[in-house]
């Protein structure tokens, strides 16, 4: 069965902190796709990246970095120096090859900045 | 680009009305169109995916005749709350994947939140 744990519900950190978002998948496929999307109090999902299985080159775009470990089945996300402006609700979500129709979601990890 | 645009983004109705949501793809033509349901605090569940000029396929323990979906162009879809309840009520998202892309990536709406009375 297809699962995404993010195990930490909330974290609270002051600005300029660095943050590790951890994400967990289970799958049995072999070809995937691995997301993160940001949802801000607007409530509106903003895509970040997409990674497939067969790329695990580390990514970083700006202050977002992401591990991706097969090894492990994590797909991580870390924020250096953290902003206010990056207060919101962070999903990690997995699809699977023969039907990338359908994202599975985490249950989500609220991240307070505070200044 | 990959703009998705829902209207309302916010409605309030009485028990056993229905509720129309609109989804539209701005600046892009969407092969599928997806509609998610959010609880307060919650993860995105998926309800349906809608392709174009053809019937919805819902998830299971979706109700067809409760959510109505109709995906009449590349560009618009609409979600439907047939009588809806104090249980409808909840955050809906829609999303879609470009016609374009290879990726498959899905583009969220704003999200529409249903309060029935």
């Amino acid at each position: 069965a297809q699962k995404v744990t993010q195990a930490q519900t909330e974290i609270s950190v002051v600005e300029k902190e660095d943050v590790t978002l951890d994400c967990v998948y289970e799958t049995r496929d072999t070809t995937y796709y691995l997301f993160w999307y940001k949802q801000p109090p607007s409530g509106e999902l903003v895509f970040l990246i997409r990674r497939n299985s067969f790329d695990e080159q580390n990514e970083i775009s700006g202050r977002y970095s992401w591990n991706f470990q097969k090894s492990t089945s994590s797909f991580n996300f870390t924020i250096t120096a953290s902003q206010v402006v990056d207060s919101a609700v962070y999903f990690c979500a997995l699809s699977e090859a023969y039907n990338t129709d359908k994202l599975i979601f985490g249950t989500g990890t609220r991240l307070q900045v505070f200044p | 680009g990959a703009v998705v645009s829902q209207h309302p983004s916010r409605v309030i109705c009485k028990s056993g009305t229905s509720v129309k949501i609109e989804c539209r793809s701005l600046d892009f033509q969407a092969t599928t169109m997806f509609w998610y349901r959010q609880f307060p605090k919650k993860s995105l569940m998926l309800m349906a995916t809608s392709n174009e000029g053809s019937k919805a396929t819902y998830e299971q323990g979706v109700e067809k005749d409760k959510f109505l979906i109709n995906h009449a162009s590349l560009t618009l879809s609409t979600l439907t709350v047939t009588s809806a309840h104090p249980e409808d009520s909840s955050f809906y998202i829609c999303s879609a994947t470009h016609k374009r892309e290879s990726t498959d990536t899905q583009y969220f709406g704003p999200g529409t939140r249903l309060t029935v009375l």
